[in-house]
């Protein structure tokens, strides 16, 4: 089985710039959650997929947006980069909703 | 409301001594509680979840978590402290508000868990 993979492992952008990162879920898993990981904080819940619809939003603005696709793959897309922005950005999937996440290793993003 | 409060930032014991993390909830629904553990440079493990089955959990690696309603606590525990489980520790809660809606999950902000030998 599969775990949850995430690409590229590492990213540099520029502020303004756009990024489109990705994460294949574990097989059988309809559930992507996505989050964004800070230096030295907790994970931050930014959204969630349940087949192919968007089902939970944390307190991200809209230039963070998202798609699963029909094979419960996922993308974060975050538009107009912010200095912000840099962090550690965590995919997680899972059976169901409410069932458990299984982590992916994560993208590190770092915006100059 | 949906909250988690870990209570340390960081805990140190020495090798072989019992470890103790505690977390306190709040959640207007009925919650599933989680704690996972994220070592340095590596992604999030799931360590034990409670879903109102029983109220002690037990987890991986000799770890267990005690759901207590009344206290809204979710403390994780360990009888003797390893080396390896050096480690930052998160609390999570989880709820569904409604048949259909939105999930929402929460993480704690970590506790570092220091282990001297």
């Amino acid at each position: 089985e599969t775990g949850v993979t995430q690409s590229p492992t590492h990213l540099i952008k520029t502020r303004g710039q756009q990024v489109t990162l990705r994460c294949s879920s574990q097989s059988g898993h309809n559930t992507v959650s996505w989050y964004q990981q800070a230096l030295g904080q907790g994970p931050q819940f930014i959204f969630q997929y349940y087949r192919e619809e968007e089902n939970g939003r944390g307190n991200f603005p809209p230039r963070f947006s998202g798609l699963q696709f029909p094979n419960y793959s996922s993308e974060l897309n975050v538009n107009a980069l912010e200095l912000d922005d840099s962090a550690l950005y965590l995919c997680a999937s899972s059976e169901d909703r409410l069932e458990t996440q299984y982590f992916g290793p994560g993208t590190r993003l770092l915006v100059l | 409301a949906q909250s988690v409060t870990q209570l340390d930032s960081h805990v140190s014991v020495s090798e072989g001594t019992p470890v103790l993390l505690r977390c306190n909830y709040s959640s207007s629904y009925s919650p599933s509680l989680f704690w996972y553990v994220q070592h340095p440079n590596k992604g999030l493990q799931l360590l034990l979840k409670y879903t109102s089955a029983a109220t002690l959990v037990k987890g991986i690696n000799g770890f267990e978590a005690e759901f207590k309603k009344s206290e809204t606590s979710f403390h994780l525990t360990k009888p003797s402290a390893h080396m390896s489980d050096a480690a930052e520790y998160f609390c999570v809660v989880s709820d569904l508000p409604f048949s259909g809606g939105y999930q929402k999950v929460t993480f704690g902000i970590g506790t570092k868990l220091q282990v001297i030998p």
